[in-house]
């Protein structure tokens, strides 16, 4: 059974780009979160997606979209790139969407906007 | 809104030692909370997880206890050692898609 992957492990973007990060959900888990944990903080909730679908949102603007592939794997991206974005981007995955699931966590990507 | 505070922020500690890390929430309508240790640069690692019905979990040297009713919750880590060293955050759920997060205890254990 793999864990759940983080591809790139590390990013450099200057303000105004897009980017793309990616993440790959432990077998057999159909619903990945993304999380943003500045420098310091906790992380913050970005958004889940469940089968495909998005299923809830923290308070992150529209530029701050998302997908989920048939593969259950899954994109975060993000346009118009500010300086206060660059961040460790998390995703977890979980078998189910229940109150009481365990979320399980990828090493993140540390994206660096200058 | 749900608020999650971490008391310290930081803590050094010799060795041995046994030591309390503390978690508070503002709202106790929970459904479960859960602790992680976190390495830097790293992801998260969970250490265990306490559902709203129970009062505590145990894992080895690791005991979380849970309060809901006054929005606390402890972790208690016994005979500290130099890899215990990291950061740990306390989380809670409060919805079927979304963990609340405090900012966490960064603990080193000094040799």
């Amino acid at each position: 059974e793999t864990g759940v992957t983080q591809s790139p492990t590390h990013l450099i973007k200057t303000r105004g780009q897009q980017v793309t990060l990616r993440c790959s959900s432990q077998s057999g888990h159909n619903t990945v979160s993304w999380y943003q944990q500045a420098l310091g903080q906790g992380p913050q909730f970005i958004f889940q997606y469940y089968r495909e679908e998005e299923n809830g949102r923290g308070n992150f603007p529209p530029r701050f979209s998302g997908l989920q592939f048939p593969n259950y794997s899954s994109e975060l991206n993000v346009n118009a790139l500010e300086l206060d974005d660059s961040a460790l981007y998390l995703c977890a995955s979980s078998l189910v969407v229940t109150t009481t699931d365990t979320q399980y966590f990828g090493p993140g990507t540390r994206l660096t906007v200058l | 809104k749900q608020e999650v505070t971490q008391i310290p922020a930081a803590l050094s500690v010799p060795e041995g030692e046994n030591l309390v890390l503390n978690c508070s929430f503002t709202d106790s309508a929970i459904y479960n909370l859960q602790w992680f240790r976190q390495d830097p640069g790293k992801g998260l690692t969970s250490l265990l997880l306490i559902q709203s019905s129970q009062r505590e979990q145990t894992s080895g040297r690791l005991n979380a206890s849970l309060d809901k009713s006054s929005g606390r919750s402890t972790l208690y880590i016994a005979a500290s050692q130099p890899g215990d060293s990291a950061t740990y955050l306390c989380a809670v759920k409060t919805g079927a898609n979304n963990l609340f997060f405090g900012t966490g205890t960064r603990l080193t254990v000094i040799p």
